[in-house]
């Protein structure tokens, strides 16, 4: 009920290919899902986040996509470049305040 | 705006000792969540606070650990005779919302060592 898994926990790619970061939750009552990102010695930063009524949301380069019915979602960063290089948490959160986060994904992009 | 605001952003501790660890949520924030993340391991919750109230608790361990959010000033987790399983990043978030419904901000982090 509380866990979130996440896969892989490592991935690296080559600048300006796309990355993909899958999680996967069992509780029905999860409606918020929101994507952190963390670099090195920094705090998480929210990147994009959905809600359970959609089932796709994009802001740019980054894309996140809800099927409820299966119970997963995903992070897609297309066109990686360097700087996407971080670890990236998903999280989930039901009809209270408490996110819940998977063990987080450290991308790779490679020059 | 300035972001969530916490200090120190490093702490050395001996065991025994009490780390108190300050967290400033964002202007126009009133509720503070604490989490805590251990190396190669996600972040865990610990604690959501109000101001003057702590409204869930359960992710705190129960002896040594405590946090409030005053009226005035920042909110505080201490932790009292630390040990070496209290090192690990604390990070704060603060939002917005009615019973923290919106997004959650996040801080800089403190990054606790006990020797």
């Amino acid at each position: 009920g509380e866990n979130v898994e996440q896969h892989p926990s490592t991935l690296s790619v080559q600048e300006g290919d796309s990355a993909v970061i899958k999680c996967t939750y069992s509780d029905s009552a999860s409606n918020y899902f929101p994507w952190y990102k963390q670099e090195l010695g920094k705090g998480p930063q929210l990147i994009i986040d959905i809600r359970s009524n959609v089932g796709e949301k994009k802001d740019q380069r980054i894309a996140v996509t809800l099927n409820k019915t299966a119970k997963h979602f995903s992070l897609h960063i297309t066109e990686t470049q360097p700087e996407d290089s971080a670890v990236y948490f998903c999280g989930k959160r039901g009809s209270n305040y408490k996110l819940t986060f998977g063990k987080g994904t450290l991308l790779t992009v490679n020059p | 705006n300035a972001g969530v605001m916490q200090n120190p952003r490093h702490l050395v501790r001996r065991r025994g000792q009490e780390a108190r660890l300050r967290c400033s949520p964002m202007k126009g924030h009133s509720h503070v969540y604490w989490y805590r993340q251990l190396p190669e391991e996600g972040l865990k919750f610990m604690v959501y606070l109000q101001k003057e109230n702590i409204i869930d608790e359960s992710g705190m361990p129960k002896e040594r650990f405590s946090a409030e959010f005053p009226k005035e000033g920042p909110s505080i987790l201490r932790i009292q005779q630390v040990v070496r399983g209290d090192s690990a990043a604390y990070f704060c978030a603060s939002s917005r919302g009615e019973q923290g419904a919106s997004e959650q901000f996040f801080g800089p982090g403190t990054r606790l060592t006990v020797l």
